[in-house]
């Protein structure tokens, strides 16, 4: 079975903090690929990365940073000097190989970044 | 430049009345799926569909039907509405299998009362 795991429900930080959200998976695939998303609070879905299980290397995007590590099953997210408009919930996500596509989804951790 | 557009957004249905959601995506993908998003549980799959005239299960399909009978357009049913059944229902669509991004529609809230 697959499984996406965000341990943390909600994080609230003062702006300009940094922080680490957590993502844990389960999955038999040895072909698999790993998503985050942020959901705003106007509701739409927003694409952040997509990383596959052949790529281990960090990637850094602006205050963005992703640390996937396999022998820890997890891929977590790390926003370097928050913003009030970072506010919104993140959710992490895989696909395997045998998916067809389809995505399962951690629970979400809502970020509440205070001014 | 529209990509994955739910309609209607907002509904509000009584229980045991029925309601079709429409997606429809311009990209020419392959594959799409329907999600309903609830409190503290993320997204999960209602049903998808690998190509026009299939459909599959997803993870909670219960209550609901679906249709692919042209490539650019998913639709999800509710026969008979139930107040579990109040959700935001995303939809979404992909070129093909993990490999590629999947796009999401902007959802469309449905409650049942």
């Amino acid at each position: 079975a697959q499984k996406v795991t965000q341990a943390q429900t909600e994080i609230s930080v003062v702006e300009k903090e940094d922080v680490t959200l957590d993502c844990v998976y389960e999955t038999r695939d040895t072909t698999y690929y790993l998503f985050w998303y942020k959901q705003p609070p106007s509701g739409e879905l927003v694409f952040l990365i997509r990383r596959n299980s052949f790529d281990e290397q960090n990637e850094i995007s602006g205050r963005y940073s992703w640390n996937f590590q396999k022998s820890t099953s997890s891929f977590n997210f790390t926003i370097t000097a928050s913003q009030v408009v970072d506010s919104a919930v993140y959710f992490c996500a895989l696909s395997g190989s045998s998916n067809t596509g389809k995505l399962i989804f951690g629970q979400g951790t809502t970020l509440q970044v205070k001014p | 430049n529209a990509g994955v557009t739910q309609t209607p957004k907002f509904r509000v249905l009584k229980t045991g009345q029925s309601m079709t959601l429409l997606c429809a995506q311009d990209m020419n993908h392959e594959y799409m799926y329907w999600y309903r998003q609830d409190p503290g549980m993320g997204l999960r799959l209602i049903h998808y569909s690998v190509g026009e005239g299939t459909t599959a299960k997803g993870e909670v399909p219960d209550g609901y039907n679906v249709s692919r009978l042209k490539k650019q357009n998913f639709l999800l049913g509710l026969e008979s509405a139930a107040p579990s059944q109040t959700s935001v229902y995303f939809c979404a669509s992909s070129y093909g299998q993990a490999a590629n991004t999947i796009y999401f529609g902007e959802g469309s809230w449905l409650t049942v009362v």
